[in-house]
């Protein structure tokens, strides 16, 4: 199984850049995902990353390094609107657990004017 | 419009009493999966299916069924329900790595 292991929550100003980390048990891994959660919402996809390195998508870029089982999801120039809670997961890497997820338990990013 | 829907959004029952969630996705998704979520706790997988006829146990399956007879419909069935199923519970369904999720129902058990 995994442990997924982020922090609880985050702070920063309109405008700035905010970084959350998150880590894992390295043993079956095939991808990490981040998703954003909007209060009373449902969790919408952000990124996929599978091989190491950096994906940037606009404002927001995803980070894995798959040796030290860590991830990071980087925020850029935010805005109010990304006042939310950001979800890391991981999926199976066996043909027996493909379809399996565990979340980390998220990391509620408050923007502040 | 691509969606997935859950019905109810909100339910209210007693201990015992059995209860369908209903999920249903027009996208033609092959994969689909129930979570509930917790403060604290985060997403925990309680069902998967890969394909029709197909299911697997996620990580809190303990008191929860699911069928998957067709494509687009996955329900979760609480046979008995008892408080600590109370949660808010997420269908979400997928094909390739972005999973999209239904719009939550918020379940209380007395």
């Amino acid at each position: 199984g995994q442990n997924i292991d982020q922090p609880t929550e985050m702070t920063a100003t309109e405008g700035a850049i905010v970084q959350i980390n998150c880590t894992y048990q390295t043993s079956g891994f095939n991808g990490l995902f981040w998703y954003q959660q909007h209060a009373g919402e449902a969790p919408t996809f952000l990124s996929y990353n599978v091989l190491d390195g950096l994906e940037e998508k606009g404002r927001f870029s995803s980070f894995l390094s798959r040796s030290k089982g860590y991830s990071y999801l980087l925020l850029k120039e935010l805005q109010m609107k990304d006042s939310a809670s950001y979800l890391c997961a991981v999926r199976g890497m066996t043909t027996d657990s493909w379809g399996k997820f565990q979340f980390g338990a998220g990391t509620q990013v408050v923007v502040t004017p | 419009e691509a969606q997935v829907t859950q019905n109810p959004r909100y339910l209210i029952t007693v201990t015992g009493k059995k209860l369908t969630v209903t999920c249903s996705q027009n996208m033609n998704h092959e994969y689909m999966s129930w979570y509930r979520q917790d403060p604290g706790l985060g997403l925990r997988q309680i069902y998967y299916s890969m394909n029709v006829e197909v299911t697997d146990k996620g990580d809190v399956p303990e008191g929860y069924k699911v069928s998957r007879k067709e494509k687009r419909n996955f329900p979760l069935i609480l046979e008995s329900p008892s408080p600590n199923q109370t949660s808010l519970y997420f269908c979400a369904s997928s094909l390739g790595h972005t999973q999209y999720f239904g719009p939550g129902t918020r379940l209380t058990v007395l």
